[in-house]
């Protein structure tokens, strides 16, 4: 099973800020498999970014994911106010997907 | 437009059984894996099961293995999770999902309570 360890568990920012959020994996994603999901109180997640770095339909560019292997990023431009929730990520590459444990982004 | 609809969640008590469905609309069903992951409250997210688009294969955490059993109908375009002896650690929303060609695509969730 492919462990997926976020970090920083809670990141405070204010907005207007530059957010930065990681994700590395026990072992290689297979072909970069790798997603980000950002999830508001109460809703289902929202698809942010896919393949590692593709921004899903309709996700403001200030979205952005990189990386590869081990190592992926997911950066926030400029932080919005409705940007304050929590973000996971998850790898879907394997027959079993798994996930992180989720950033928490909250308002300094 | 793809769309999931789950629906079969509800309040059961512990020992007992839900059966959860998804309707699957806007793409090629029949040519696509599918998934169920879900969120007990106030917690992450966790992948249960997989069934391959051909059903030959399916998947299951070790959570549920033994318990819950994942089938689909390719003809009806609706995935279904059989949850058995189902214990209060199964509290959770549960999502039906695929990954597709743009990405991971996710309905709306059904949520399950299991408690006395």
């Amino acid at each position: 099973e492919i462990v997926l360890t976020q970090s920083p568990g809670t990141l405070s920012l204010s907005p207007g800020e530059r957010a930065t959020l990681s994700c590395r994996a026990s072992q290689s994603v297979s072909s970069s498999y790798l997603a980000w999901y950002q999830q508001k109180p109460g809703q289902a997640p929202r698809l942010l970014i896919y393949g590692a770095s593709s921004r899903a339909t309709g996700i403001p560019d200030r979205f952005s994911g990189s990386g590869s292997g081990t190592d992926f990023t997911l950066t926030i431009s400029r932080l919005e106010p409705e940007d304050f929730v929590v973000y996971y990520c998850q790898q879907y590459g394997s027959s079993s997907w798994t996930f992180g444990q989720g950033t928490k982004v909250e308002i300094k | 437009e793809v769309q999931l609809v789950e629906s079969g969640g509800g309040l059961v008590t512990p020992g007992g059984s839900l059966r959860l469905s998804c309707a699957a609309s806007g793409f090629t069903f029949s040519d696509w894996s599918m998934s169920w992951v879900r969120q007990a409250p106030g917690k992450g997210l966790e992948w249960v099961s997989s069934i391959s688009s051909s059903i030959i294969y399916m998947y299951y955490a070790d959570s549920v293995k033994g318990r819950f059993t994942i089938s689909r109908d390719n003809a009806k375009k609706s995935l279904c999770l059989q949850m058995n002896s189902l214990r209060a650690e199964d509290t959770a929303v549960y999502y039906c999902a695929f990954s597709g060609r743009y990405g991971v695509y996710w309905g709306q969730g059904t949520l399950v309570t299991v408690s006395s």
